[in-house]
């Protein structure tokens, strides 16, 4: 069965401090994979998606993805955090149903 | 730019009452799905939605739960007879419905918070 995993729960950055969330999938077929947020109070939104073509995806807000089929992983990063990125991040992959990993919760110290 | 929409944003309701969520997908999209999220879990997949008739479900959705169309805009949720497990964010999705397609995005409502009591 498909599965997505994001290895940290919880991360607490100060603000201007890099961030790197990591996520890998399982699944043997063409992989479509999406970064969700949901910032507090708010509901899902689409940060960035990787469907084909170059691995490294371009998002929202200054986020990126690296696509390595090597390692089955997703990651999300952001050079340079604000105080604005608290928020649960959702690693997903879709097989017409999306199929999301348990969230990273990101907090940052203003 | 066009959104999905919930009502009603919180629904609190006894055990054992019916509730009925209710979402209205973006207009030109063709799929329609519904998720859940109980509080400090994942979010996870209920059904989906397609051409009137369920094209998938999961184990969650049994005889309790139903979706339905009933007209040219709204995409509802019902859950027969609450229960406290029931509890939880419902989310809405709807996807153009180009199901093959690797551009197909699922956007996603603002929830109902249902609270069973």
């Amino acid at each position: 069965a498909q599965s997505v995993s994001q290895h940290n729960h919880h991360v607490i950055l100060s603000e201007a401090a890099s961030l790197e969330l990591g996520c890998n999938y399982s699944y043997g077929g063409t992989v479509n994979l999406f970064w969700y947020v949901q910032y507090p109070g708010q509901h899902l939104q689409l940060l960035l998606k990787y469907f084909s073509g170059d691995p490294l995806v371009k998002g929202i807000k200054g986020f990126e993805a690296e696509f390595i089929k090597s390692k089955f992983s997703f990651n999300l990063r952001k050079p340079s955090v604000q105080w604005s990125d608290t928020a649960e991040y959702f690693c997903a992959v879709r097989d017409d149903k999306i199929i999301f990993g348990k969230g990273t919760r990101l907090h940052i110290l203003p | 730019e066009p959104e999905v929409t919930q009502t009603p944003s919180h629904q609190v309701t006894q055990m054992g009452q019916e509730v009925i969520l209710r979402c209205v997908p973006i207009s030109n999209h063709l799929y329609f799905y519904w998720y859940r999220q109980i509080l400090g879990q994942k979010v996870e997949f209920l059904v989906s939605f397609y051409n009137n008739e369920i094209s998938e479900k999961s184990e969650i959705f049994d005889d309790q739960f139903s979706v339905e169309r009933p007209d040219g805009s709204n995409f509802t949720l019902k859950i027969r007879s609450t229960k406290l497990e029931d509890s939880a964010m419902y989310f809405c999705a709807s996807s153009e419905g180009n199901r093959l397609a690797s551009t197909d995005t699922q956007y996603f409502g603002p929830g109902t918070r249902l609270t069973v009591l």
